[in-house]
């Protein structure tokens, strides 16, 4: 079992632009949250995906968005990249929101 | 709305001995609990939960945990401290009516001396 998986594991970015992170889920998996881990702090809650809706979302501004497909992998998209967006970005994934397991994370630097 | 607050952002311990992290919870309904271990440049690993079972959580590599619901607290300990446990650590809380979602405390970063 591969467990959680995110790509790519580094991104680096200027202002003003758009990026978008993936996530696959452990196997047997069917919903993913997205949580943003800015530096020396605790993650949080950005977005939750269930059945390819968003089921749930933190207080973040529509500059966040997601996609979660049919085989339940998912995105996040982050538009109009701020240098306050540089941070950790985790993906968890879970069977019905139970228990979460997390994947590596993608460091997002906005320059 | 839950909360968590994390007594103290740093704790120091020589190998062997003790570790306490201290954790506070504020929740409208009953919880879980969770604390996770970050390594540096690794994901979030889980070390225990508390699902309304046992008070007393025995979780991975030694460390457990007791839900004191009277004090809102889920203290995390292990009574010898290993070079390996040096690592950043989350007390977490979750309500089924919130969805699930995990919210945080702000870490306790734990330094083991030889």
């Amino acid at each position: 079992d591969a467990g959680v998986t995110q790509s790519p594991t580094h991104l680096i970015k200027t202002r003003g632009q758009q990026v978008t992170l993936r996530c696959s889920p452990k196997s047997g998996h069917d919903t993913v949250s997205w949580y943003q881990q800015a530096l020396g702090q605790g993650p949080q809650f950005i977005f939750q995906y269930y059945e390819e809706e968003e089921r749930q979302r933190g207080n973040f501004p529509d500059r966040f968005s997601g996609h979660q497909f049919p085989n339940y992998s998912s995105e996040l998209n982050v538009n109009a990249l701020l240098l306050g967006d540089s941070a950790l970005y985790l993906c968890a994934s879970s069977f019905n929101a139970y228990e979460q397991f997390f994947g590596p994370g993608t460091r997002l630097t906005v320059l | 709305a839950q909360s968590v607050t994390q007594l103290d952002s740093h704790v120091s311990v020589s190998e062997g001995t003790p570790v306490l992290l201290r954790c506070n919870y504020s929740s409208s309904y009953s919880p879980s609990l969770f604390w996770y271990v970050q390594h540096p440049n690794k994901g979030l690993q889980l070390l225990l939960k508390y699902t309304s079972a046992a008070t007393l959580v025995k979780g991975i590599n030694g460390f457990e945990a007791e839900f004191k619901k009277s004090e809102t607290s889920f203290h995390l300990t292990k009574p010898s401290a290993h070079m390996s446990d040096a690592a950043e650590y989350f007390c977490v809380v979750s309500v089924k009516a919130a969805g699930n979602k995990l919210t945080f405390g702000g870490g306790t970063r734990v330094l083991v001396k030889p």
